[in-house]
């Protein structure tokens, strides 16, 4: 099975900050990579799909990078509602784990 | 709007089972498919399976198998799983995800979630 691994583990952040997250998988999967953010409570959020895509209604802020191994989540301006935790998801096929996750927090 | 709804939390006791349940409204029930996913407290998310919606074929995490039961009830747009034999361990929150088919370009991600569905294991 494809492992997934994301760093850092936790950043902390001020607003207006640039923050980038990277994530790594095991074997290529092309760019069936999609990216989430969960907020405590509450369920998770699709944020980017297809690598690069950027779901309908998420703030272009938000943008996606990569393919074959090597992801990057970047956030151009980092704003008081994004302090959350972030998911890589490999989504190519079954089983399609999870990255451990990033958690932004305030600096 | 398009929403999945989740039943509502569960205590159970060590041994027994439990059965969770997502109903889908706003769209085409059988156009995609549903996916369950798990987060224990203060842990990450945990891929547990798929179902089809079109055709109940069914794919589960290798630590699962035998465990857990995914279905659909496409007369009332209602996804179910049953988890057996619940241990401790299996205390988390539950949530279905809606996966749009391969065809719609959004490459095996999960565009809409229900609200999560607490599970509490204790004896």
């Amino acid at each position: 099975d494809i492992q997934m691994t994301q760093s850092p583990s936790s950043v902390s952040a001020s607003v207006g900050d640039r923050v980038t997250i990277t994530c790594r998988a095991s074997q290529a999967v092309g760019t069936w990579l999609a990216w989430y953010q969960q907020k405590p409570g509450k369920a998770p959020k699709l944020l980017i799909y297809g690598a690069s895509s950027l779901q309908s209604g998420v703030p272009s802020r938000f943008s996606g990078s990569g393919s074959g191994t090597d992801f990057t989540l970047t956030i151009s301006s980092l704003q008081p509602e994004d302090f959350a935790t972030y998911y890589c998801q490999e989504a190519n096929s079954f089983p399609s784990p999870f990255g451990p996750g990033t958690k932004v927090d305030v600096k | 709007q398009v929403q999945l709804v989740q039943s509502g939390a569960e205590v159970k006791k060590p041994g027994a089972s439990v059965k969770v349940s997502c109903k889908a409204s706003g769209y085409t029930f059988t156009n995609y498919g549903i996916s369950w996913v798990r987060q224990a407290p203060g842990q990450g998310l945990e891929w547990m399976g798929w179902i089809s919606a079109y055709n109940g074929e069914t794919r589960y995490a290798q630590k699962f198998q035998g465990r857990v039961t995914m279905t659909t009830d496409t007369s009332t747009s209602t996804a179910d799983m049953e988890v057996r034999s619940l241990r401790s361990d299996d205390t988390a929150v539950y949530y279905c995800a809606r996966r749009p088919p391969n065809s719609s370009g959004y490459c095996g991600a999960f565009d809409i979630w229900g609200q999560g569905t607490m599970v509490t294991v204790s004896s």
